[in-house]
């Protein structure tokens, strides 16, 4: 069980693009998703707590018109980053809380700018 | 903001050898976390702690939970080539928002 799907798994886009990234819980429903952001040979780093139903939170620095997030299910969020540039390109990795004791990871989605 | 310190940052092994590592924060956290990441995969969640003192085992790994409610380690016995990988600690203080260490890559030489 706890089963986080993200979809695509990679993807390579034009500058001026948006990309979006969907974070699927498989087999329960979660009240709350966080999407991460990682660089490589780094931790990760949270962008963003989104709660199904309400707007997302975003952690300082991490711009809410660029990254927009919408929890429309307890199943379903998603990741929209708008006019992707080069120094988007990262790792972005989304989890999906049970009950608010963990967090259970998608695969991640590697989404390079060109 | 919460700070979270991960233990050691690399660790060269042989197969075989027992492996710690752990975590400290600033501050006090209800919920302790230890994940696996594989690179190009999101990290896989090992061990969750919830009490003060708790001590939990996953097959060859035990994670404990401290007393002081500030640190947890992670240990591996017998380690094997597929344990190879960079842990990840995470805590929580509230239930909805987790800080996560910095990690700690481990590379086990069969």
């Amino acid at each position: 069980g706890a089963v986080v799907s993200q979809h695509p798994s990679r993807v390579i886009c034009k500058s001026g693009t948006s990309v979006k990234i969907e974070c699927r819980s498989l087999d329960f429903q979660a009240t709350t998703m966080f999407w991460y952001r990682q660089f490589p040979k780094q931790s990760l780093m949270l962008m963003a707590t989104s709660n199904e139903g309400s707007k997302a939170t975003y952690e300082q620095g991490v711009e809410k018109d660029k990254f927009l997030i919408n929890h429309a299910s307890l199943t379903l969020s998603t990741l929209t980053v708008t006019s992707a540039h080069p120094e988007d390109s990262s790792f972005y990795i989304c989890s999906a809380s049970v009950q608010g004791k963990t967090q259970y990871f998608g695969p991640g989605t590697r989404l390079l700018v060109l | 903001g919460q700070q979270l310190n991960q233990s050691p940052q690399s660790m060269f092994i042989q197969e075989g050898e027992d492996v710690s590592m752990n975590c400290t924060s600033s501050s006090i956290f209800n919920t302790w976390l230890w994940y696996k990441q594989d690179p190009g995969e999101g990290p896989v969640l090992l061990i969750a702690l919830y009490k003060a003192g708790e001590l939990t085992s996953n097959g060859r790994l035990t994670a404990q939970f401290g007393i002081t409610r500030k640190d947890s380690f992670l240990n591996i016995s017998a380690s094997i080539p597929s344990d190879v990988g960079i842990y990840f600690c995470a805590g929580s203080d509230n239930f909805n928002k987790f800080y996560f260490g910095s990690g700690t890559k481990l590379n086990v030489k069969p």
